[in-house]
């Protein structure tokens, strides 16, 4: 089955610095892929919309130039946390729809997921 | 603006027993509504996809329904299992690609 590949799956930073998180799709090409900040006990907010050789699209609220997303392949998207502070701490999740299983109606497959620490 | 609601939040029931977790949304225009499991630390995994145009889906002791016109959608899970406790979450696809609106979704604890 589709397979979406997130790394690293956790990492603690010091406020100030930047991290960048990435998200593969392994057996398929994915044109658009998302991401998701997940706070405990929350359900999971979508970021931006990454859409591979153009710009990302930003939900409403979300700050793009501090998270950076670059699409440069059909199976890698990046988000880059830009000079992190604590408040960033979080789980991100990303996710792919493999375009052959059905458009819009096909599932979305999701990566394991990334633990970002900010102290 | 699709909002998601699973209620309730959290839900604890002896193995064996036949469960039904409730989803409800604002929005009925809508192509999917997709259900998920997340194991705690954990990605989702997706369990059924419903589209809008379908009443129900099945998988193994799975079953999820929708009505669009009311809103909502059951997730049926039969002879519940320890190995099932996770958190449930239900999302609805809208709008341009199909962006998924999620609920905070339902942990379940099954009691051997």
């Amino acid at each position: 089955g589709a397979v979406v590949s997130q790394h690293p799956s956790w990492v603690i930073c010091k406020s100030g610095t930047s991290v960048k998180i990435e998200c593969r799709s392994l057996d398929f090409q994915a044109t658009t892929m998302f991401w998701y900040r997940q706070f405990p006990k929350q359900s999971l907010m979508l970021m931006a919309t990454s859409n591979e050789g153009s710009k990302a699209t930003y939900e409403q609220g979300v700050e793009k130039d501090k998270f950076l997303i670059n699409h440069a392949s059909l199976t890698l998207s990046t988000l880059t946390v830009t000079s992190a502070h604590p408040e960033d701490s979080s789980f991100y999740i990303c996710s792919a729809r493999d375009p052959g299983g059905g458009g819009y109606n096909s599932p979305l497959h999701f990566g394991n997921g990334t633990r970002l620490t900010v102290t | 603006k699709q909002e998601v609601t699973q209620i309730p939040a959290a839900l604890s029931v002896p193995e064996g027993e036949n469960l039904v977790l409730n989803c409800s949304f604002t929005d009925s225009a809508i192509y999917n509504l997709q259900w998920f499991r997340q194991d705690p630390g954990k990605g989702l995994t997706s369990l059924l996809l419903i589209q809008s145009s379908q009443r129900e889906q099945t998988s193994g002791r799975l079953n999820a329904s929708l009505d669009k016109s009311s809103g909502r959608s059951t997730l049926y899970i039969a002879a519940s299992q320890p190995g099932d406790s996770a958190t449930y979450l239900c999302a609805v696809g809208t709008g341009a690609n199909s962006k998924l609106t999620f609920g905070k979704g339902i942990t379940l604890s099954v009691r051997p």
